[in-house]
């Protein structure tokens, strides 16, 4: 069974103090890693695909990259606008529609 | 519409009765699920439709769940029989072909069943 673990559950940083948050995966073949943004009361927002280890992608203060067991999340210089929960998911191998999602990792960032 | 749209937006009803959960996906995207979030947990896929294929149902947790999608378009998530454990926010998400790409989320409905 495809299993997603984010840790930590909850992170507390201050304004411009960077941190990373991580996601590790147990998947059949991994077809995709997927990086959300959820703020309260919203649905998630797509940030990052990656495919494949050594894959990097950047957007704005965030860096997402992936190996063959995990992804992190490395959020630099962040601000209070940075706050939310950041959700990993992924596409297992016998499909590429159906996400396994993680339990997500909640940020705060004080200003 | 500018993004996929859900209604309503919270729903009360009590332990028995039936809802019905609506969906209006992005204009043009053919691939269109369910997920649920509760408290705590991850999310976790319900359904998926794709074009005219069979959805995928292999997500409902028992058969008071059921979904239908009209003309390719809107979908209805309904719920016989509601009981506590249902209690979740359901979130609608559509892609254009339903493949290896991002999917959009429209803001869900909290379901409380008390």
């Amino acid at each position: 069974e495809d299993q997603v673990t984010q840790s930590p559950e909850a992170l507390r940083l201050q304004e411009g103090e960077s941190s990373s948050l991580n996601c590790s995966y147990t998947v059949s073949g991994l077809r995709g890693l997927f990086w959300y943004r959820q703020d309260p009361g919203k649905g998630p927002e797509f940030l990052f695909t990656l495919y494949s280890a050594g894959e990097e992608k950047e957007k704005e203060r965030l860096k997402a990259t992936l190996t063959k067991k995990e992804s992190f999340l490395h959020i630099t210089a962040p601000k209070p606008e940075d706050s939310a929960t950041y959700l990993c998911a992924v596409h297992d191998g016998g499909s590429n529609y159906k996400l396994t999602f993680g339990k997500g990792t909640l940020l705060t960032v004080n200003p | 519409g500018a993004g996929v749209s859900q209604s309503p937006s919270n729903k009360v009803t009590e332990k028995g009765k039936d809802v019905e959960l609506r969906c209006d996906p992005i204009s043009g995207h053919t691939a269109l699920y369910w997920y649920r979030q509760s408290l705590g947990q991850g999310l976790e896929f319900l359904i998926y439709f794709q074009g005219n294929s069979a959805p995928d149902k292999s997500g409902l947790p028992s058969d008071r769940f059921s979904a239908e999608r009209t003309g390719g378009s809107v979908s209805t998530l309904t719920i016989q029989r509601t009981q506590q454990e249902d209690s979740a926010v359901y979130l609608c998400a559509s892609s254009s072909w339903g493949g290896d790409e991002k999917l959009f989320f429209g803001s869900g409905t909290q379901l409380s069943v008390l």
